[in-house]
């Protein structure tokens, strides 16, 4: 079964909005990461964030983590059309819940912003 | 530097026949690993590897092989095609020093299986 669930499913904005997905993971990690793919293409890193940091930023990117709940959010501020695509976040596994080696995938949020 | 290429981008085959999607990368990444994805369900590992010789199934390993004989290519084989693998398949690879966890995907193949 899928480690990481996105929330929600799809997401529809106009441009100059805040977008805010979330993700929430069963297992313990050891870091959770977004990616963004584009239609047709493959998925780009965007952010990390480790297991004992609560929150990141990254131009206009914010992720949040709070571990005792298992969820992550990624908040995307004054959003442009350009940045329509399916995001997905990933948790690399711990050593103790599956190996650290592996990253597993939620089934993403598209969104979609309009001009 | 191309990053991690794979080929082909599209492919039809018929239930039984193999076939081998291929996938390389050019930054000296240890680390590499095959998803498929289908829609509503995200990326799903099937098999990786943390260096030439050294491969592990993922969540989905039935009905693919992998082998890592170079640090640069890591082929997904099917043996007898079914339906159920008609999907998008993702190469990707990564470092693997302590805290290096970026993952860097390929443009992906579309397979369809009839």
């Amino acid at each position: 079964s899928q480690q990481g669930e996105e929330d929600p499913q799809a997401l529809s904005i106009q441009e100059g909005e805040n977008a805010t997905m979330n993700c929430s993971y069963k297992t313990s990690i050891n870091n959770l990461q977004w990616y963004r793919q584009n239609s047709g293409r493959g998925l780009v890193h965007l952010i990390l964030i480790r297991s004992n940091e609560r929150e990141k930023h990254s131009g206009r990117l914010r992720v949040t983590l709070d571990t005792s709940k298992k969820s992550s959010s990624l908040l995307i501020t004054a959003s442009r059309a350009a940045d329509t695509a399916s995001y997905f976040c990933a948790t690399a596994l711990n050593m103790f819940s599956g190996g650290y080696n592996k990253l597993i995938f939620g089934a993403g949020t598209r969104l979609a912003v309009h001009p | 530097n191309a990053g991690v290429t794979q080929t082909p981008k599209f492919q039809v085959l018929k239930t039984g026949q193999s076939m081998t999607l291929q996938c390389a990368q050019d930054m000296n990444h240890e680390y590499m690993s095959w998803y498929r994805q289908d829609p509503g369900m995200g990326l799903r590992l099937i098999h990786y590897s943390v260096g030439a010789g050294i491969t592990d199934q993922g969540e989905v390993p039935n009905g693919y092989n992998v082998s890592r004989s170079t640090t640069e290519d890591f082929p997904l084989r099917l043996l007898s095609a079914a339906p159920s693998q008609t999907s998008v398949y993702f190469c990707a690879s990564r470092i693997t020093s302590p805290g290096a966890y970026e993952q860097y995907f390929g443009p992906g193949t579309r397979l369809t299986v009839t």
